[in-house]
Formats: structure tokens, sequence, C-alpha cells
């Protein structure tokens, strides 16, 4: 099945930095790569997402990569923002038989100092 | 869009015991999913209910611990079967919302004591 690898696991930066999250995945056949927020104790939010048929989308401060080739995918975020602190996740959706479901990776903790 | 709605919010229940969470959709959807979310980690899919037919369960999770009903295309229930401390989790749900991607309920926090 699909394996999603996320890193870094923990993420600190200044208020204004640049922030990058990288993730891998194992099945070629993944067509869908979306990017979740999750804040402690709520639900996943989705931020932004990219399909296998683009390489990159922009949604204001946020962006998201995808090498198909490599296998690897990264969300960008800019001008961060200490509201930006929380846990992020990839994640990576099967194609084939297994279509549907979302593998996630290990989710990154980014905190954001003022 | 889907908005879920997922209940109980959060429980508190004796060992040996089972509890039912339920997932509401405002809409149809083919597929629902089961996810847990223990303590600090990511999110594990348990399974995937399709309306009409067995639920499809992931590798180490089988049907006896987590049953799961799906009677048509707006709800799905998932139940804990003969509670450990270790299955004290976060338990959620979640359906494809079209273009709009994949939502969540917001999540049933268990503790099992």
């Amino acid at each position: 099945g699909e394996n999603v690898e996320q890193h870094p696991s923990t993420l600190s930066v200044q208020e204004g930095d640049s922030a990058v999250i990288k993730c891998t995945y194992s099945d070629s056949a993944s067509n869908y790569f979306p990017w979740y927020k999750q804040e402690l104790g709520k639900r996943p939010q989705l931020i932004i997402d990219i399909r296998s048929n683009v390489g990159e989308k922009k949604d204001q401060r946020i962006a998201v990569t995808l090498n198909k080739t490599a296998k690897h995918f990264s969300l960008h975020i800019t001008e961060t923002q200490p509201e930006d602190s929380a846990v992020y996740f990839c994640a990576a959706r099967a194609g084939g038989t297994s279509y549907g479901k979302l593998t996630f990776g290990q989710g990154t903790i980014l905190t954001v100092h003022p | 869009s889907a908005v879920i709605s997922q209940k109980p919010s959060r429980d508190i229940c004796q060992r040996g015991t089972s509890l039912t969470i339920q997932c509401q959709v405002d809409s149809q959807v083919t597929m629902m999913f089961w996810y847990r979310q223990q303590p600090g980690q990511s999110l594990t899919l348990i399974a995937t209910a399709n309306q009409g037919s067995e639920a499809t369960y992931e590798s180490g999770f089988v049907i006896d611990k987590f049953p799961i009903s799906r009677p048509n295309l707006t709800f799905s229930t998932l139940t804990v079967s003969n509670m450990s401390p270790e299955d004290s989790s976060i338990y959620l749900c979640s359906v494809e919302a079209g273009s709009l991607g994949y939502t969540f309920g917001s999540g049933t926090r268990l503790t099992v004591v």
C-alpha cells in the first residue's frame, strides 16, 4: 500500500520567515495530494491540495509543489504569522483498486515565534 | 460542500464496554472513511464504509473490534468494542466533498478507564 513520509517533524520559525514541509510517497498511482492544518483539539482542515496533472498551486501565502517523477510534494508558507502555528499533515490519495483512501504523513509541528 | 455531524464529541468509558460513534452527512456520499488519531500522532485509516456492502478494513483493524454500519448514503456508525485503555484516541469520520476535497467530522475523543 501507499506510504507517505513527512519531514521535518518539528519546525520553528520567526514571524515573517518562510516555512517548508516536505513529503514523499511510494505509490506512483496516487493522484491527489492534500495538506491539512490541525489546531489543538480541532479537526483537520484542508488548506490546499494539488492533483497529479499539476506541478504547482498557490493560494495567497500558501503554495504546494508536486514532482511526480521523484514522488515528492512540498508545502510552502511565506510571511508566516503566529496564527500559522499548528500541526500540518500531508496526505496522498491512492489510485487503482484502493481509490479514495487517504494515507497521511506523520505530521509537522510548526511554531511561529512573534 | 459536505457538512458532517459527529457524535458524541467525547466520552469516558469503562474497559470491556462498547461505544458507538455516529456520523451524519448533509449530502449523499458514496464512501465514508473512519480514522483513528492516537494522542500526538497522525491519522490512521480504520476502514472504508460503502453503502450496501461490507466495510473494507485496513491492516491491523478487524470487524469484530470495529464493526461499522452504513445503512444509507448519509449515515454511518463505528463501534469500538470490548474497549481497553489502548483504544483511547480521537476517532474521526471523513467524506470526499467533491472539488472541496475531503472533510472531517469534529471527532470523538474517547478515554477508556
